[in-house]
């Protein structure tokens, strides 16, 4: 079983800051299968990115995702207030069908 | 526009069963994979089950497995998910999400399963 980890596990920043998200994969990961979510509190995650680096629709351009084998990453130009949230990465493969990240939070500093 | 909607869950005793539905609308069902996918209160993402479109091929989490059964009925756009043996930490918020190729492009809103002692 491929093992995601996330780092940093919370990150503080200003709006309109830069914010900067890793993902780890204890095994290479197929880019085609990674992926990258937001979730708000009280709500369903929300795709942003797939294929590792293709944007989902309706997302904005202010995100977008790099890397590759085992080393991936999510970013976020120019932070809004609706981008104060927590992120997942998520790798597809057959057993378990998928696998989470455990999340970075990204608060208001 | 596309949408799942989630219902069934509850407050149930430990040891008890509960059935999940998720119902889809604005798309062509049958033609899609689907996952039931959980959240404890507080933390993360935990993938619980896949059913294939068809039907016919199913996976589980070690963590439900022998305990859930998901099944679908593409007749009436629904997903379903079987929870019997209810433990304390099946306690979660249950989402349904359709599968594309290496991502899960629609959730819905997620139910409520809360199992008590």
């Amino acid at each position: 079983e491929i093992v995601l980890t996330q780092s940093p596990g919370t990150l503080s920043l200003f709006p309109g800051e830069r914010a900067t998200l890793s993902c780890r994969a204890s095994q290479s990961v197929s880019s085609s299968y990674l992926a990258w979510y937001q979730q708000k509190p009280g709500q369903a995650p929300r795709l942003l990115i797939y294929g590792a680096s293709s944007r989902a629709t309706g997302i904005p351009d202010r995100f977008s995702g790099s890397g590759s084998g085992t080393d991936f990453t999510l970013t976020i130009t120019r932070l809004e207030p609706e981008d104060f949230a927590v992120y997942y990465c998520q790798q597809y493969g057959s057993s378990p069908r998928f696998t989470f990240g455990p999340g970075t939070k990204v608060d208001i500093k | 526009e596309v949408q799942l909607v989630e219902s069934g869950g509850g407050l149930v005793q430990r040891g008890g069963s509960l059935r999940l539905s998720c119902t889809a609308s604005g798309f062509t069902f049958n033609t899609y994979n689907m996952n039931w996918v959980r959240q404890a209160p507080g933390k993360g993402l935990e993938w619980v089950s896949y059913i294939s479109s068809s039907g016919y091929v199913m996976y589980y989490a070690d963590s439900v497995k022998g305990r859930f059964t998901i099944s679908r009925d593409n007749d009436k756009n629904s997903l379903y998910l079987q929870m019997n043996s209810l433990r304390d930490e099946d306690t979660a918020v249950y989402f349904c999400a359709r599968e594309k190729p290496g991502q899960s492009d629609c959730w819905g809103q997620g139910t409520l399963v809360t199992v008590s002692s």
